[in-house]
């Protein structure tokens, strides 16, 4: 069964440094998502990408946060300069050929900013 | 503004015993999804079930049962007979559609303790 794949599984970093999160949507899905946990919390959304650009952003993905679609099957979300409160669980997800299909999920990221 | 309403935060049950999960939504849109995802300890977000604003239908699907009621704006679900490995967090989440795109609005989460 095909599912949405994510790369590191646990990335460690320090305050200030810039990370890249790796996300493989399930291949023919077209929506892309980035939401983010912090520990013990509901999951958050940060932004949307469709066809090739940003559909929706959140109050939460501000400049320091970018995504990008750099091929056919990658999808990163950026974040250029972390700070303590990036620390959390980001999850990727995607969805097939409408905005209403069934969003699924990757097994997350765990960020730690140090 | 969409909101997820789930009460409950925690619960704990020994096994076999039925357990209901409350969810409340708010929304102004007059076509909406319902999702209720799993979350066991391993972290990643499981899928089970999706629920279109105009199929008020309750679904049932093996142990797990859904009982969806716009009139009080309310999504349960119900797991029967439940097992240890049902031990999870499960949020329930409601799709709001905006530019194109759909984001999930997420409830707090329910953690379900099933023991022994």
């Amino acid at each position: 069964e095909p599912e949405v794949t994510q790369t590191p599984s646990h990335q460690v970093t320090q305050m200030g440094q810039e990370v890249i999160l790796r996300c493989v949507p399930i291949s023919n899905h077209l929506y892309f998502y980035w939401y983010r946990q912090i520990l013990g919390q509901k999951v958050e959304f940060l932004v949307s990408f469709y066809n090739n650009e940003i559909s929706e952003k959140s109050e939460i993905f501000d400049d320091q946060f970018s995504v990008e679609r750099p091929d056919g099957s990658n999808f990163t979300l950026k974040i250029r300069s972390t700070k303590l409160e990036d620390s959390a669980m980001y999850f990727c997800a995607s969805s097939a050929g409408e905005p209403t299909d069934t969003q699924y999920f990757g097994p997350g990221t765990r960020l730690t900013v140090l | 503004a969409q909101k997820v309403t789930q009460a409950q935060t925690e619960i704990s049950v020994v096994e076999k015993e039925d357990v209901t999960l409350d969810c409340v939504y708010e929304t102004r849109d007059t076509t909406y999804y319902l999702f209720w995802y799993k979350q066991p300890p391993s972290g990643e977000l499981v899928f089970l079930i999706r629920r279109n604003s105009f199929d008020e239908q309750n679904e049932i699907s093996g142990r797990y049962s859904w009982n969806f009621q716009k009139s009080t704006s309310s999504f349960n679900f119900t797991i029967t007979a439940s097992q240890v490995v049902d031990s999870a967090v499960y949020f329930c989440a409601l799709s709001e559609t905006r530019g194109g795109s759909e984001k999930l609005v997420f409830g707090k989460g329910m953690k379900l303790t099933v023991n022994p």
